[in-house]
């Protein structure tokens, strides 16, 4: 069945580094795939999402291109802030459309 | 303003004390869902609906019954806790077609089972 496999945490920062979270996924047809964001206390948002092969998502200065070849999603960021610590989820939405596939998570802290 | 609500936010019961955990959605979404969120296991999918009176087991099903009698509610019942289910709960919605549409999320549920 369809799979998302994201890199272990905690990923531990100090402020302005570059960021780079890596998402692999498995799947049967052209699955959408997403990053979602969870900040302490609240429930999962989209941070970004791509739909086809090549696509580039990004938001927030956080970006990810879909690349089909090496089946993966890889979560950047040129520059963080304390304020992006937060879970990371990768995602991927199935071909039907229906269900929505995470991964475990990766737990990001940026120190000042 | 669009939005996710589920209640409670804390729940402490003991075992095979029945509770149900609410959720509803003013988007007029067709889909919903319940997941789970538990260390290093990420979110796993309980339940899900995709309209009204049709409903379907997700991963991780055991143990927990769903209704969805209106579209815009989906609750989520346990009608005998055990300590394996405690666990961060979060109910979602989307627009049911369109593999591009986003999850909507709720605040979460903490549930502890003594």
């Amino acid at each position: 069945g369809d799979s998302v496999t994201q890199m272990e945490g905690p990923v531990t920062l100090s402020e302005e580094a570059f960021l780079t979270i890596n998402c692999t996924y498995t799947a049967t047809g052209y699955p959408s795939l997403f990053w979602y964001v969870q900040y302490p206390g609240e429930g999962l948002q989209l941070l970004l999402k791509a739909t086809k092969a090549d696509d580039k998502g990004s938001n927030k200065g956080f970006e990810a291109t879909y690349r089909k070849e090496t089946t993966s999603f890889h979560l950047e960021k040129g520059s963080v802030q304390v304020s992006d610590s937060a879970v990371y989820f990768c995602a991927l939405r199935d071909t039907g459309g229906f269900k929505t596939i995470f991964g475990a998570g990766t737990r990001l802290f940026v120190k000042a | 303003e669009a939005q996710v609500t589920q209640n409670p936010r804390y729940l402490i019961t003991v075992t095979g004390k029945k509770l149900t955990v609410t959720c509803s959605q003013n988007m007029n979404h067709e889909y919903m869902s319940w997941y789970r969120q538990d260390p290093g296991l990420g979110l796993r999918q309980i339940y899900y609906s995709m309209n009204v009176e049709v409903t379907d087991k997700g991963d991780v099903p055991e143990g927990y019954k769903v209704s969805r009698k209106e579209k815009r509610n989906f609750p989520l019942i346990l009608e005998s806790p055990s300590p394996n289910q405690t666990s961060l709960y979060f109910c979602a919605s989307t627009q049911a077609k369109g593999i591009n549409e986003k999850l909507f999320f709720g605040s979460g549920t903490q549930l502890s089972v003594l």
